[in-house]
């Protein structure tokens, strides 16, 4: 089975710049997470869809923060502009169900450095 | 706020002896807890889960100990193998909510 996909690895951009990040969640799992993962920190949610609404987006600033999940497969995140506190790693998970009692499958994260 | 909390950033245990990683939380809303393993340069993989209906709950080497009066919850590996070095955090969960809080980690090194 294959599992969830993310790309770019590796970014770095300047600050102000914009940014995007991609991701395929496992086949047939309705529910997709960006997480935001600090250097040092535990990883904290940005955005949770369910198929392609947004379940819960508090976290997100979306001032510079964007997210999308059109067809309810694939999602993408945008960071524009970019500032420097956005250096951090960023992972895509899904589930098969959201009630965060199943377990997440992670992505193996797109790592944003901001200059 | 941090409310799940990992106080011990690194720990390092010899092989074959047994890790004892700690976590506490704050939210006594929380019912439903999971330890994610992480290796370098990868995402954080599930590892065990325990319910608050429960105060233990095992699979195979991993032990995970729920005290809901102290809001503490601790992973046991042992025998503890070099595999299994990496770093562990701590998720908690409330039913009905979407949000999975996670701990800041913790690295742990088995010695061979």
């Amino acid at each position: 089975e294959a599992g969830v996909a993310q790309s770019p690895r590796y970014k770095i951009i300047e600050k102000r710049q914009s940014v995007a990040f991609w991701c395929n969640p496992i086949s047939g799992h309705a529910t997709l997470y960006w997480y935001q993962q600090i250097l040092g920190q535990g990883p904290k949610l940005l955005i949770q869809f369910q198929n392609n609404g947004v379940v819960d987006d508090s976290q997100l600033p979306k001032d510079r923060f964007s997210a999308e999940r059109l067809k309810g497969v694939d999602s993408t995140l945008k960071i524009q502009p970019a500032k420097l506190e956005d250096s951090a790693v960023y992972l895509c998970a899904s589930s098969f169900s959201g009630t965060n009692t199943g377990e997440l499958f992670f992505g193996e994260g797109s790592r944003l450095t901001v200059l | 706020d941090q409310q799940v909390k990992q106080n011990s950033p690194s720990l390092s245990v010899q092989e074959g002896r047994i890790s004892i990683l700690n976590c506490d939380y704050t939210n006594s809303m929380f019912d439903y807890f999971l330890w994610y393993k992480k290796y370098p340069a990868e995402g954080p993989t599930f590892l065990i889960s325990i319910s608050s209906i429960k105060d233990k709950n095992e699979d195979g080497r991993f032990t995970v100990f729920l005290n809901k009066s102290a809001k503490h919850l601790s992973l046991h590996i042992v025998p503890s193998q070099p595999g299994d070095s990496a770093v562990y955090f701590c998720a908690a969960s409330q039913t009905g909510a979407n949000n999975l809080f996670f701990g800041t980690g913790t690295r742990l090194t088995v010695i061979p």
